[in-house]
């Protein structure tokens, strides 16, 4: 079984660019999360999305959204983007259904520079 | 505010011994912990969970403990080996929507096993 994917691997944007992050689940996981790593901040959760519908945010600014397929792929989007932007951005999916999330499993990450 | 906090930023061990990761919580609608390796520039790779009705939970050389009136959870690893040398995140999640799809990370621990 192919694990999740995440694309691309690395990015490079000027401040006030917008960005897109794309993310494959593993086959059969219909919930998705985001999550953001910086070194000061650790790992911070961004949104969760199941059946194309977002469940859960968290404490980010509007300009941090997603959206989630019919086939559960799942795509973030960040406008006007700041220097505090860069950081590696991490996609998680789950079998599991309703609200407890037991075993997610990461992708690779895309690490995003801005600059 | 956080709600998962591990104390040790660091961690050195001889190839054979014992490590002990910890990790304590403040937020007790926590149900299900879990806990996960990562190398750099790669996403967390799931390594064991324990859910709150448990107080251990066993896989491989991999345990871990949790003691739900402390609100206060242990990974060991025995023997420990080199390649077990990476950053090792505890994560909790709870039920109802506030959780879904979210995991809340400590701040990681660095094990470093030397040969």
């Amino acid at each position: 079984k192919a694990g999740v994917t995440q694309t691309p691997r690395y990015l490079i944007k000027t401040r006030g660019q917008q960005v897109t992050l794309s993310c494959s689940p593993i086959s059969g996981h219909r919930s998705v999360s985001w999550y953001q790593q910086t070194p000061g901040q650790g790992l911070q959760f961004l949104f969760e999305y199941f059946s194309e519908t977002q469940r859960n945010k968290g404490n980010f600014p509007g300009r941090f959204s997603g959206r989630q397929f019919s086939n559960s792929r799942s795509e973030m989007n960040v406008s006007t983007l700041e220097l505090g932007d860069s950081a590696l951005y991490l996609c998680a999916s789950s079998s599991k259904v309703g609200g407890v999330n037991t075993e997610a499993f990461f992708g690779q990450g895309t690490r995003l520079t801005v600059v | 505010d956080q709600q998962v906090k591990q104390n040790s930023p660091s961690l050195s061990v001889q190839e054979g011994r014992i490590s002990i990761l910890n990790c304590d919580y403040t937020n007790s609608m926590f149900d299900y912990f879990l806990w996960y390796k990562k190398y750099p520039a790669e996403g967390p790779t799931f390594l064991i969970s324990i859910s709150s009705i448990k107080d251990k939970n066993e896989d491989g050389r991999f345990t871990v403990f949790l003691n739900k009136s402390a609100k206060h959870l242990s990974l060991h690893i025995v023997p420990s080996q080199p390649g077990d040398s990476a950053v090792y995140f505890c994560a909790a999640t709870g039920a109802g929507g506030t959780s879904y799809g979210k995991l809340t990370f400590g701040q990681g621990t660095i094990l470093t096993v030397h040969p």
